[in-house]
């Protein structure tokens, strides 16, 4: 069990360019998630994967994110324009196929809109 | 519209005693429980977690408790260390619906020696 892996770990980019974020989940682990936190908040849900089918998305926070899980495994969040008010720390999170399994966190990509 | 709410946002214990953080809840639907802890620049990493058919759950120090009749949950550390000292995030997953995890804002735990 390696853990969760997220690449990069910081990317510092500028209003209204386009960004990709990387997750590699758990190997074993079939459901993945992908969360934003902002300061002094907790988690916020974004939208989950089944395998490769995305379950819910319906959370994601605007037509400019989108993420793809193409293969079962790795998964890319990416956010098109990026504005000041996504600069926040993006968490990926994988599971086992069970409601009563506790998600495990990646150690976050903290993202920095200037 | 907060669903899950940790009312303090710090907490100071002295080491070797008993901490107890809070959590409540809104919504009614919520049936699994869990809590985690997080250091900074680290993701969340899960500590212990309750299904709503139970009202306790151990594991080592840590002790989780629900009262689904006031809505609210805690979790007890005996005794707190050093270690211990971190940001402790109350989450939650509703029956149904969206299959994500809902978080409160967390407090965070200094554990004084």
């Amino acid at each position: 069990d390696t853990g969760v892996s997220q690449d990069p770990r910081h990317k510092i980019t500028k209003r209204g360019q386009n960004v990709t974020f990387r997750c590699d989940p758990i190997s074993e682990h079939n459901r993945l998630y992908w969360y934003r936190q902002t300061l002094g908040q907790g988690p916020e849900f974004l939208t989950y994967f089944q395998n490769e089918a995305q379950l819910e998305k319906s959370r994601l926070l605007s037509d400019r994110f989108s993420a793809e899980r193409p293969k079962g495994s790795f998964s890319t969040l990416e956010i098109q324009r990026t504005e000041q008010g996504d600069s926040a720390m993006y968490l990926c999170a994988s599971s086992w196929n069970s409601r009563i399994s506790p998600l495990h966190f990646g150690n976050g990509t903290r993202l920095t809109v200037t | 519209d907060q669903q899950v709410k940790q009312n303090s946002p710090s907490l100071s214990v002295q080491e070797g005693r008993i901490s107890i953080l809070n959590c409540d809840y809104t919504n009614s639907m919520f049936d699994y429980f869990l809590w985690y802890k997080k250091y900074p620049a680290e993701g969340p990493t899960f500590l212990i977690s309750i299904s709503s058919i139970k009202d306790k759950n151990e594991d080592g120090r840590f002790t989780v408790f629900l009262n689904k009749s006031a809505k609210h949950l805690s979790l007890h550390i005996v005794p707190s260390q050093p270690g211990d000292s971190a940001v402790y995030f109350c989450a939650a997953r509703s029956g149904g619906g969206a299959d994500g995890l809902t978080f409160g804002k967390g407090t965070h735990l200094i554990i004084q020696p």
